[in-house]
């Protein structure tokens, strides 16, 4: 089966301060799905990745892939509350299955 | 819009009972996933259907379970009978039929049996 590990699995930072979670498969990737889910609702698509070594941005917060499509980070510059929740990697493989990561929880404190 | 829609938001039911949940997926969209979430097993895959057809339930847990797609517009997932580990947060999502399979998450129905 394939497994995507996130790390780490629950971060508490400060406000303003920078952040990375990571997102690493034993196995190379199709595509690589970066969401964020809050307490209690459903997931939110943030972004997608697919090619080795693309980097993708969205306000604050920055996906890259690496050049083997085997890992994936994501990084918030200068964290506000506002960010706070779940963060999950997706993937799928080229049988087209999709499967989740393990989720890191992040709090940022005010 | 108004999103992927599911009901019931939280059901409660007692051991052995039938539940039923439903999802509604954006017009247009051709592909639906319902996943389970629980704190021990996070996020999981259970069916995914394209274009109403089943593709893949490997993720199925039992026989217990059975999902239905009849129609473009409306999917079921139905537990019988129930047991107390069904308890978990359901979610439906549905996709475009395009390349990069970004998926739009319903709210999710928090099922808890007793």
């Amino acid at each position: 089966s394939q497994e995507l590990e996130q790390s780490p699995q629950s971060l508490i930072v400060q406000e303003g301060k920078n952040l990375t979670i990571n997102c690493t498969s034993s196995k190379t990737l199709y595509g690589l799905y970066w969401y964020k889910q809050k307490y209690g609702e459903g997931l939110i698509f943030l972004m997608m990745l697919q090619k080795g070594g693309e980097e993708k941005s969205h306000e604050k917060i920055t996906a890259k892939l690496d050049e083997k499509k085997q890992q994936s980070s994501l990084h918030i510059t200068a964290s506000q509350p506002s960010h706070a929740g779940i963060y999950l990697c997706g993937a799928d493989n080229t049988g087209n299955q999709f499967y989740f990561g393990t989720g890191t929880s992040l709090t940022v404190i005010p | 819009d108004a999103g992927v829609i599911q009901s019931p938001r939280h059901e409660v039911t007692e051991m052995g009972q039938e539940v039923t949940l439903r999802c509604k997926p954006i017009s247009g969209h051709n592909s639906l996933f319902w996943y389970r979430q629980t704190m021990m097993r996070g996020l999981e895959l259970l069916i995914y259907f394209n274009n109403n057809v089943p593709i893949d339930d490997s993720g199925m847990p039992e026989d217990r379970f059975s999902a239905k797609m009849p129609n473009a517009s409306f999917s079921t997932l139905k537990i019988q009978p129930s047991e107390p580990r069904d308890s978990a947060v359901y979610f439906c999502a549905s996709s475009l039929p395009s390349g990069n399979n970004e998926q739009f998450f319903g709210p999710g129905t928090r099922l808890t049996v007793l």
